[in-house]
């Protein structure tokens, strides 16, 4: 099992440019989620996913689209990127039917936006 | 609603020294709750959780923590640190409140680990 991966590690953009970050994963887990990771701020939530075909905002979701058309795959997207959206970008997933279960999370995704 | 509260961003002990992680937590319903380790450059893994039942879990690499509703504590021990414990340590909260079952992470504390 890979478990949670994503693609790709590091990225800069120039601002305004768009891109998608890729998460999979291959444990059949039907909860997905994108945080951000900024110093002295924790893990903050930007959207998740309870399922295949849906998504909803966390916490910080301005600036950021998502899809989850396949189970095992979880796209985030920025469409015009500002150099607020420097930071590290994790996606986990976790089985769905209790929150007793813990997260998996991917290696992050390190971007940086000029 | 829930609530983490670490105390101190940063902690330095010496090899072989006793470590101590403070958590404090708030939630309206009985939580679960969890301490993940990030290592440099990596993702976050879980150490421990705390679901139902016995109070102190036993975690990965030596690490402990004991839920003290009481207290709304989950503090982190490790008796005797590793160089290979220097890393920044998450503790998060979860509760099944119906709906979405939001996680809360705390800010993490970076743990160094002096020789």
């Amino acid at each position: 099992n890979a478990g949670v991966t994503q693609t790709p590690k590091f990225r800069v953009l120039k601002t305004g440019q768009s891109m998608t970050l890729l998460c999979a994963q291959d444990m059949n887990h039907e909860y997905m989620y994108w945080y951000r990771q900024d110093p002295g701020m924790g893990l903050r939530l930007i959207h998740y996913s309870v399922g295949e075909g849906t998504t909803a905002k966390g916490e910080v979701p301005d600036g950021y689209n998502v899809s989850r058309l396949k189970k095992q795959n979880f796209l985030l997207g920025l469409e015009s990127a500002a150099p607020s959206q420097t930071s590290v970008y994790f996606c986990a997933s976790r089985v769905g039917w209790t929150s007793s279960y813990e997260q998996y999370f991917g290696p992050g995704t390190r971007l940086t936006v000029t | 609603a829930q609530s983490v509260t670490q105390l101190g961003s940063h902690v330095s002990v010496s090899e072989g020294a006793l470590v101590l992680l403070r958590c404090n937590y708030s939630s309206s319903v009985p939580p679960y709750l969890f301490w993940y380790v990030q290592y440099p450059n990596q993702g976050l893994q879980l150490l421990l959780k705390y679901t139902t039942g016995a109070t102190l879990v036993k975690g990965i690499n030596g690490f402990e923590a004991e839920f003290k509703k009481s207290e709304t504590s989950f503090h982190l021990t490790k008796p005797s640190a590793h160089m290979s414990d220097a890393a920044e340590y998450f503790c998060a909260v979860t509760a099944n409140s119906g709906g979405y079952q939001k996680v809360t992470f705390g800010t993490g504390t970076k743990l160094q680990v002096i020789p």
